[in-house]
């Protein structure tokens, strides 16, 4: 079955500094990503979707600049959170699909404290 | 996008009874996806069902795709069932706020 890798599960950083998030298709390739954010006790919000070879596409009010996402190979997509606050703290987490008739299948999560 | 609205928003349920989960979309979605995350925040997937049903051990989907909804059946709940339950259109694959069940021993 389809396996999505996300790396890392958890980090800690500093304000002003940047984080990468990876998320990968380990057996299938995803010409398709979504990343997503979850805040506490509620439900997941889409943030964007990462098309390989193109820019992503973001939801209303995700800040592009801040959230940098790329998709450079058919296996890969990366969340970059720049110049992170307190407030970005959250869980985050990326999804892929094998293509048209499949579900999708979802990373592990990455749990993000900005301190 | 579609809007997807969950019922009910929470349920506790003892041990052995079954309980049923309903998503409504605003509008036609081509698939449906039910999840169940756990405590640790993994999203499993339970069911990919664009209509009809779909059974797998003590869950079952229905989803009436012209009536855009879609129903999950848990059946002889058991404690490992606790967690939120999410569905979501493969169209855009936004979710619903999630039904969050709590199965008491």
């Amino acid at each position: 079955g389809a396996v999505v890798s996300q790396h890392p599960s958890w980090v800690i950083c500093k304000s002003g500094t940047s984080v990468k998030i990876e998320c990968r298709s380990l057996d299938f390739q995803a010409t398709t990503m979504f990343w997503y954010r979850q805040f506490p006790k509620q439900s997941l919000m889409l943030m964007a979707t990462s098309n390989e070879g193109s820019k992503a596409t973001y939801e209303q009010g995700v800040e592009k600049d801040k959230f940098l996402i790329n998709h450079a190979s058919l296996t890969l997509s990366t969340l970059t959170v720049t110049s992170a606050h307190p407030e970005d703290s959250s869980f985050y987490i990326c999804s892929a699909s094998l293509g048209s008739g499949y579900g999708y299948t979802f990373g592990s999560g990455t749990r993000l404290t900005v301190v | 996008g579609i809007q997807v609205e969950q019922s009910p928003p929470d349920l506790i349920l003892q041990e052995g009874a079954n309980s049923t989960l309903r998503c409504n979309f605003s509008d036609s979605v081509n698939n449906l996806q039910w999840f169940h995350q756990n405590p640790w925040g993994q999203l499993i997937n339970l069911f990919y069902i664009p209509s009809g049903t779909k059974q797998n051990g003590r869950l079952s989907a229905t989803t009436v795709a012209t009536e855009r909804y879609s129903l999950l059946y848990i059946s002889s709940s058991q404690t490992t069932d606790s967690g939120v339950y999410f569905c979501a259109g493969t169209n855009d694959m936004r979710f619903g706020a999630g039904t969050r069940l709590t199965v008491k021993p």
